[in-house]
């Protein structure tokens, strides 16, 4: 079944808002990745995070790992509409070969 | 441009035919992978290959196959089409394995293959 969960798994927010999504595994993963995906299109690699507690900002994006490595969060300040499409979290757990993606939180804003 | 190129972009045929994907990585990328996503839904990882071999296997029907050849292209095969490999397949392809640290390990898509089963 699917060991890391997304959620929200869809978000409407009115242009302006903020918007978070969380990503959770069952077990501990060695890094995590998030990756956008816009409508059409293919997903995209916007960053790695591999520390625990680890904390990274992309302009109006932050993303965050856990103190226990099992959990990540990804907050945008003040969406734009250019923020619409669907964004997934991907993690190797300890010893895998391959990333586990996350079930992915679709993200529309309403201009 | 994420440098990896897939053919066709959409493929339309019956149930019960076969059809082959490709897949060109990334220069220098060893390492291929293979996902499925139907509609609205999330990746789900199929396999991966690593310099020709098989390195990771996920849900994959017996009735599909892959195989990465000598020059790092692959292939993904699918058979006995049913109404539900309706999909769009993803091929990424990273540096993983190539001797570099496993923290660069970034997966880069390529535009992907639509195709449906009719």
């Amino acid at each position: 079944g699917q060991q890391v969960m997304q959620i929200p798994q869809y978000q409407h927010v009115q242009e302006g808002e903020d918007f978070t999504t969380y990503c959770n595994s069952s077990t501990t993963l060695s890094n995590i990745q998030w990756y956008k995906q816009r409508p059409g299109g293919h997903p995209v690699f916007l960053i790695q995070l591999v520390k625990s507690g680890e904390v990274k900002k992309q302009k109006r994006l932050t993303f965050q790992f856990g103190e226990a490595k099992k959990n990540s969060s990804l907050h945008i300040t003040a969406t734009q509409t250019t923020d619409v499409g669907t964004y997934f979290c991907a993690g190797f757990k300890t010893g895998a070969n391959n990333l586990f993606f996350g079930t992915g939180t679709r993200l529309t804003v309403i201009p | 441009d994420s440098g990896v190129t897939q053919t066709p972009k959409h493929l339309i045929t019956a149930t019960g035919q076969r059809v082959t994907l490709r897949c060109s990585p990334r220069s220098g990328d060893l390492s291929v992978y293979w996902y499925q996503q139907s509609l609205d839904q999330g990746l789900q990882f199929l396999i991966q290959y690593y310099n020709g071999e098989e390195r990771a296997k996920g849900n994959i029907l017996e009735r599909f196959s892959a195989q990465q050849f000598p020059d790092l292209h692959s292939e993904l095969n699918l058979s006995s089409l049913e109404l539900g490999d309706s999909a769009l397949y993803f091929c990424a392809s990273s540096t993983e394995g190539s001797g570099r640290a496993r923290t660069k390990n970034i997966q880069y898509f390529g535009a992907g293959t639509r195709l449906s089963v009719l």
